[in-house]
């Protein structure tokens, strides 16, 4: 089975602050994604990637950066936090783009006070 | 931009009772449909996926989709307390994103 680990798994910051979010994915996907998920929205995609060095922005971008450094690192940058960004973040990985499983992390619970 | 919704927002059956869980989208191009589960403070896992119309069947769950009613659902017979969780029905769209529902909570009373 896939495996995807995040870190750190809670994160406390304060308004304005910087934050790394990081994911690893042993499984050799070419795909790798950030959600975050909130009561009332569900699971909205932040940014996505294809490859090492490969960056697409998603539905909710405003606000994140993400970095991929290779097939099997990818980052989520949050460069002045806000309490808005106050989330429970997944990353995910797969091997087929749009029509295959996908595989998650355990989560990292942000809150931004 | 693809819409998905789900219904009902929340569920409790009884132990053994069948689960009956919808959701609508709205990209008629759509052709991945997939079913996800999400116990409470974990990861949301792969259940099911159905790529064309009609019914597919995986021990006590079953998805149905009707690609001309923009509709899927998932079926889980003999329900049990594990089943308890939060359920995301999920559609890929436009860019071959996947769009995620809100979900459906699912509570199996014994």
């Amino acid at each position: 089975e896939a495996a995807v680990t995040q870190s750190p798994r809670n994160k406390v910051t304060v308004t304005g602050g910087n934050v790394t979010l990081s994911c690893r994915q042993t499984n050799s996907h070419n795909y790798m994604y950030w959600y975050r998920q909130d009561t009332g929205h569900g699971l909205r995609l932040i940014h996505y990637s294809y490859g090492a060095g490969n960056l697409q922005i998603g539905d909710v971008p405003d606000g994140y950066k993400a970095t991929r450094t290779t097939q099997e690192d990818f980052f989520l940058l949050l460069e002045l936090a806000s309490p808005s960004q106050t989330s429970l973040y997944f990353c995910a990985s797969s091997d087929v783009w749009g029509g295959g499983e996908q595989y998650f992390g355990p989560g990292t619970r942000l809150t931004v006070l | 931009q693809q819409k998905v919704q789900q219904s009902p927002e929340s569920l409790i059956v009884p132990e053994g009772a069948m689960t009956s869980l919808n959701c609508t989208f709205s990209d008629s191009a759509s052709q991945y449909f997939a079913w996800y589960r999400q116990h409470s403070g974990k990861a949301p896992k792969a259940l099911m996926s159905i790529f064309s119309n009609g019914e597919k069947e995986e021990g006590r769950f079953t998805i149905h989709l009707n690609k001309a009613s923009l509709h899927f659902s998932l079926h889980i017979r003999d329900s049990q307390p594990s089943d308890s969780a939060l359920y995301l029905c999920a559609v890929n769209s436009a860019g071959n994103k996947l769009t995620f529902g809100i979900g459906t909570r699912v509570l199996v009373r014994p």
